[in-house]
């Protein structure tokens, strides 16, 4: 099955700073992917996604680029504010899975 | 409009006792998911419905889980005797489509359970 890695598991960043969280996913079938942003006893946002026919998507402050060749996808966050601060979470999706496959993770923090 | 919703927000069980976790997805979604978040880790599947039909179920981690969703809308996640390593968030999500598997899942607020 899939398995998707994330990385890092923490990232601390001064307000203004960009902020970039990696993963990478196992099954080359995989071609939808979203990424999630869950504070702490919310529930997961939809924040961004990206499916395989594209290499880069952006929305404001953020953006997320995938290499498919190489099996990674990455989220961008610039201009960091206080308000990101939170749990993100990158996941992977085949066309003919059912299942979300997350990553385990990114604690984001902002220092004002 | 609506988003999915979820009952009860938190649940306290004694070990051994059985649960019943309520998920009423968004108007209209056809799919519906039963995902697991221990603390501190990703969501994890546990089962899918494509309207009533339960198409996957390989997620669940024992025959002590159970799930329906007899009318296509309303789902309900059974545990029965739980024990202590299933306490977690359980996170209900939907999504429209029927037939492109691709369509964003919105996640509900997830029930918290608690297995003394």
């Amino acid at each position: 099955g899939e398995n998707v890695e994330q990385h890092p598991s923490t990232l601390s960043v001064q307000e203004g700073d960009s902020a970039v969280i990696k993963c990478t996913y196992s099954d080359s079938a995989s071609n939808y992917f979203p990424w999630y942003k869950q504070e702490l006893g919310k529930r997961p946002q939809l924040i961004i996604d990206i499916r395989s026919n594209v290499g880069e998507k952006k929305d404001q402050r953020i953006a997320v680029t995938l290499n498919k060749t190489a099996k990674h996808f990455s989220l961008h966050i610039t201009e960091t504010q206080p308000e990101d601060s939170a749990v993100y979470f990158c996941a992977a999706i085949r066309t003919s899975g059912s299942r979300l496959t997350f990553g385990e993770g990114t604690q984001l923090t902002v220092n004002p | 409009g609506a988003g999915v919703s979820q009952s009860p927000r938190y649940k306290v069980a004694k070990r051994g006792q059985d649960v019943a976790l309520r998920c009423d997805p968004i108007s209209g979604h056809v799919s519906l998911f039963w995902y697991q978040q221990a603390l501190g880790q990703g969501p994890e599947f546990l089962t899918y419905f494509q309207n009533e039909a339960q198409l996957d179920k390989s997620g669940l981690p024992s025959d002590r889980f159970f799930a329906e969703r007899p009318e296509g809308s309303v789902s309900t996640l059974k545990i029965q005797r739980t024990q202590q390593e299933d306490s977690a968030v359980y996170l209900c999500a939907s999504s429209l489509s029927l037939a492109d598997l691709q369509e964003t899942q919105y996640f509900g607020p997830g029930t918290r359970l608690l297995v003394l």
